[in-house]
């Protein structure tokens, strides 16, 4: 893996689903793997910053895994609701960050 | 507590013109990144200040340009307009550039369009 990938690119699901997204990056040189939740028209949200292998961050229904090793992380919705409805984002890196394209999650009441 | 703030919200130039965009910082923060967002892509890294210097680099030409105040707010300056250079503009604001793994905290963005 050469740059920052998610995956998919889109999701629609069901309030009360539980759902789950991807993002890949180079796991060399590895410093910091960052998770936004960017909401139409407002500021990208910062949700969580992992440095190290095997972390796990919760926050409410949403957490997230790290694997520095393979290079992922699993960011992990439960219950989701329509206020979820955002693009999520992952980033790599330290004071430079290397984003993803995003995963834009729809939640349909 | 304010956290970043950009301006303009919303601005119209044509090719060969020049901008400037602002961003604040977060209060208590030092260090301010800015990124392009192009359609349909995540944000790419433009550069970033800390200290009034440019510390860091993405793969801009020069035609992009910064500048840091003592204050931390920042302006965003881009020479000879091109039509590419449509975009969502933002700004980031984090502490401590040296430690470099601090949540970087984002303004709204400042749309730029290129006619």
């Amino acid at each position: 893996i050469l740059n920052v990938e998610q995956s998919p690119q889109s999701l629609h699901v069901q309030e009360g689903d539980s759902t789950n997204f991807t993002c890949s990056f180079p796991s060399s040189n590895f410093y910091a793997l960052h998770w936004y939740r960017w909401e139409t028209a407002k500021s990208p949200e910062a949700l969580f910053v992992m440095t190290l292998n095997g972390d796990e961050k919760k926050k409410g229904r949403i957490s997230a895994t790290l694997n520095t090793k393979e290079g992922y992380s699993y960011l992990y919705i439960k219950g989701s609701q329509p206020e979820d409805s955002a693009t999520y984002l992952c980033a790599r890196g330290a004071n430079m960050l290397t984003f993803g394209g995003g995963t834009r999650l729809m939640v349909k009441p | 507590d304010a956290g970043v703030t950009q301006s303009p919200t919303h601005l119209i130039k044509t090719r060969g013109q020049q901008v400037t965009l602002r961003c604040s910082p977060k209060s208590g923060h030092d260090t301010v990144s800015w990124y392009q967002q192009a359609l349909g892509q995540g944000p790419q890294f433009i550069f970033q200040y800390y200290e009034e210097e440019e510390r860091q680099r993405g793969n801009f030409p020069d035609r992009f340009s910064g500048h840091q105040f003592p204050n931390y707010s920042s302006e965003l300056n881009v020479n000879a307009l091109l039509l590419g250079d449509s975009a969502l503009y933002l700004c980031a604001s984090s502490l401590e550039w040296v430690r470099g793994t601090d949540t970087q905290y984002f303004g709204p963005g400042t749309r730029l369009t290129v006619l």
